[in-house]
């Protein structure tokens, strides 16, 4: 069985700069979530779907950053502009129900350095 | 709000020694407990997991953990631990109530370091 698959694995930006980041899930997973992973912490969610709606996106910041999964399936994470507190891991995870009993599935991350 | 406290940030121990990583959340409420592993450069995989019953659980290359409800802890345990367990570990929590979303609060982990 395939895993989440993120792209690209690391990317480096100047502030101000966008950049977007791929995600697609295990095949058949509903839920989807973005997290972000500041270097010495634990991660936070940013956004979660159920399908192709939005169930919680209350830590995003919506004045740079945004998150569409169309189709119920891929998922894109923009952040536009970049600031340097954005430097960290965001990691895509899905899971197969709606709930927490199966725990999520994570991606590799994409390691975002903006200088 | 659920909160996660892992007691420690660092944890050195030699190859075949046994050992612990402590997590407390804060919350007596029934929650789900989680422990992930984080190798370096790598996303997260699942341990093990508590959702109820047995208080002992048992997950993947040999590591278990107990959960505590009234010390409200579920630290993660391995009674010989190899170079290869050297890794980051993320305790977490989620709320299996009726407004579930599968939302997982994690700790601010433990650097898991095995020395040969």
């Amino acid at each position: 069985e395939a895993g989440v698959a993120q792209s690209p694995r690391y990317k480096i930006i100047e502030k101000r700069q966008s950049v977007a980041f791929w995600c697609n899930p295990i095949s058949g997973h509903a839920t989807l979530y973005w997290y972000q992973q500041i270097l010495g912490q634990g991660p936070k969610l940013l956004i979660q779907f159920q399908n192709n709606g939005v169930v919680d996106d209350s830590q995003l910041p919506k004045d740079r950053f945004s998150a569409e999964r169309l189709k119920g399936v891929d998922s894109t994470l923009k952040i536009q502009p970049a600031k340097l507190e954005d430097s960290a891991v965001y990691l895509c995870a899905s899971s197969t129900t709606f709930g927490a009993a199966k725990g999520a599935f994570f991606g590799q991350g994409t390691r975002l350095t903006v200088v | 709000a659920q909160s996660v406290t892992q007691l420690d940030s660092q944890v050195p121990v030699f190859e075949e020694a046994p050992v612990e990583l402590r997590c407390n959340y804060s919350s007596s409420v029934s929650v789900y407990l989680f422990w992930y592993v984080q190798p370096p450069n790598q996303g997260l995989q699942l341990l093990l997991k508590y959702l109820s019953g047995s208080t002992l659980v048992k997950g993947i290359n040999g590591f278990e953990a107990e959960f505590n409800k009234s010390q409200i802890s579920f630290h993660l345990r391995k009674p010989s631990v190899h170079i290869s367990d050297t890794a980051e570990y993320f305790c977490a929590v989620s709320d299996p109530g009726s407004s579930n979303t599968g939302k997982l609060i994690f700790g601010q982990g433990t650097t898991l370091q095995v020395k040969p």
